[in-house]
């Protein structure tokens, strides 16, 4: 399969702790994202990578969030110190020539 | 206001019938469009990108965007059970880069 990859695909944790989420992107993309998406909403924007370098954070990426992206391939997204809102769907994106295309995204529940 | 505006449904068409879903939005720098479909749980899947007014044909699918009224559509002709999911419009102002702002999506049933 060579499309974006993502692990965990679900992820329930209690309050307080933390997380971490990983993408493995489409191997001759440059370009990464990550998005999160709450029921009935559509996908928003967190940060982007090109190659490995952070280039945008979104003011939804609270100073809890952190990504990284090391030799521009695989990325991580942590969440520390998690809460009930934090609770969505966290989804990877890479791109190519405007392209993004989608992993299958990590559901994090926060009890 | 939201920058871009989509109705969220649910609409429920039966099999064979034509759909139009639709988009507004109001940032005139976006000046490129894409519609993703979504199965339940699954991540959103790219249909059509399209960065000019006028139509764009790939199959069933047919992409509209109308720069000037700030209106993008996508219609399926002959629809399918299969094409039950939610669609979701998003747009950016650059391809190639920047963030991609999406609807909220529209949730389609089709029945057999």
């Amino acid at each position: 399969d060579t499309g974006v990859s993502q692990n965990p695909r679900h992820k329930i944790t209690k309050r307080g702790q933390n997380v971490t989420f990983r993408c493995d992107p489409i191997s001759e993309h440059n370009r990464l994202y990550w998005y999160r998406q709450t029921l009935g909403q559509g996908p928003e924007f967190l940060t982007y990578f090109q190659n490995e370098a952070q280039l945008e954070k979104s003011r939804l990426l609270s100073d809890r969030f952190s990504a990284e992206r090391p030799k521009g391939s695989f990325s991580t997204l942590e969440i520390q110190r998690t809460e009930q809102g934090d609770s969505a769907m966290y989804l990877c994106a890479s791109s190519l020539e405007g392209r993004a295309f989608f992993g299958q995204g990590t559901r994090l529940t926060v009890v | 206001q939201k920058e871009v505006e989509q109705d969220p449904g649910p609409l429920s068409v039966p099999e064979g019938a034509i759909v139009s879903l639709n988009c507004t939005y109001s940032n005139s720098a976006f000046q490129y469009f894409m519609w993703y479909r979504q199965y339940s749980r699954k991540g959103p899947e790219l249909l059509m990108y399209t960065y000019s007014s006028g139509n764009k044909e790939d199959g069933r699918f047919t992409a509209q965007v109308d720069k000037s009224s700030k209106y993008i559509s996508l219609f399926i002709r002959d629809s399918q059970p299969s094409d039950s999911a939610t669609y979701l419009c998003a747009m950016t102002p650059q391809g190639g880069s920047e963030k991609l702002v999406f609807g909220k999506g529209t949730k389609l049933t089709v029945n057999p």
